[in-house]
């Protein structure tokens, strides 16, 4: 059975923190790792990823995956208040199917 | 661009009763998906569409779940008879074919089942 596990489920941290959130994932067909960010409203994509050891990066975000030991980060640096969100993880198995984890729930207090 | 478009944003319906759900993706995209996002969970893939055509649909509860796209354009979602634990937010989303990785999701549909 598919499985995409992130960690921690939820996470407080103060502005101008540097968090690190966790993504692995047991799936028979991978094709590429994507996070999204989940307000009240639609997940908008991130990031995706689809080799081992390359470094996406956008501003105050960064991933990278390890697709030798099944798994990705996301991390998010001097955090602000506009970065509570929840962070979704997902694998696309093919044809975009993708199989989401649970999301890590990400507070950010001023 | 217009964005991907759903109505209503919010039902609340008696067990037992039925309710449909519409999407209306991006122009010009063929690919379509409902998720179904429960909370403190994360979405799980209802149906996936190209154009007018099923192409994945393993998770869809057939009993009380459809969902059609007639024109390849917009789409509804249909439960009945509902029950308790179909109470979600329904994601549609869209991509254009070719498209890897990157969904574009509308706002959702809140469904409470009293």
């Amino acid at each position: 059975e598919d499985k995409v596990v992130q960690s921690p489920l939820s996470l407080v941290v103060h502005e101008g923190d540097t968090v690190t959130l966790n993504c692995s994932y047991e799936v028979t067909n991978f094709r590429s790792l994507l996070w999204y960010k989940q307000e009240k409203k639609a997940p908008t994509f991130l990031f995706m990823l689809t080799s081992s050891g390359i470094e996406k990066k956008s501003g105050r975000l960064s991933s990278i995956l390890d697709k030798k030991e099944l798994f990705s980060i996301l991390n998010i640096t001097a955090t602000q208040t506009g970065d509570s969100a929840i962070y979704l993880c997902a694998v696309n198995r093919g044809a975009n199917n993708l199989f989401f984890g649970t999301g890590t729930r990400l507070t950010v207090i001023p | 661009e217009a964005g991907v478009a759903q109505s209503p944003r919010y039902k609340i319906i008696e067990k037992r009763q039925s309710v449909a759900f519409w999407c209306n993706p991006i122009s010009g995209h063929a690919t379509l998906y409902w998720y179904q996002q429960i909370l403190g969970q994360g979405p799980k893939l209802l149906i996936q569409f190209q154009n007018n055509g099923v192409v994945d649909d393993s998770q869809l509860p057939k009993d009380r779940f459809s969902a059609e796209r007639l024109k390849g354009v917009d789409s509804t979602l249909k439960i009945q008879p509902a029950k308790l634990e179909d109470s979600a937010v329904y994601l549609c989303a869209s991509t254009r074919i070719g498209t890897i990785g990157e969904l574009f999701f509308g706002e959702g549909s809140r469904l409470t089942v009293l």
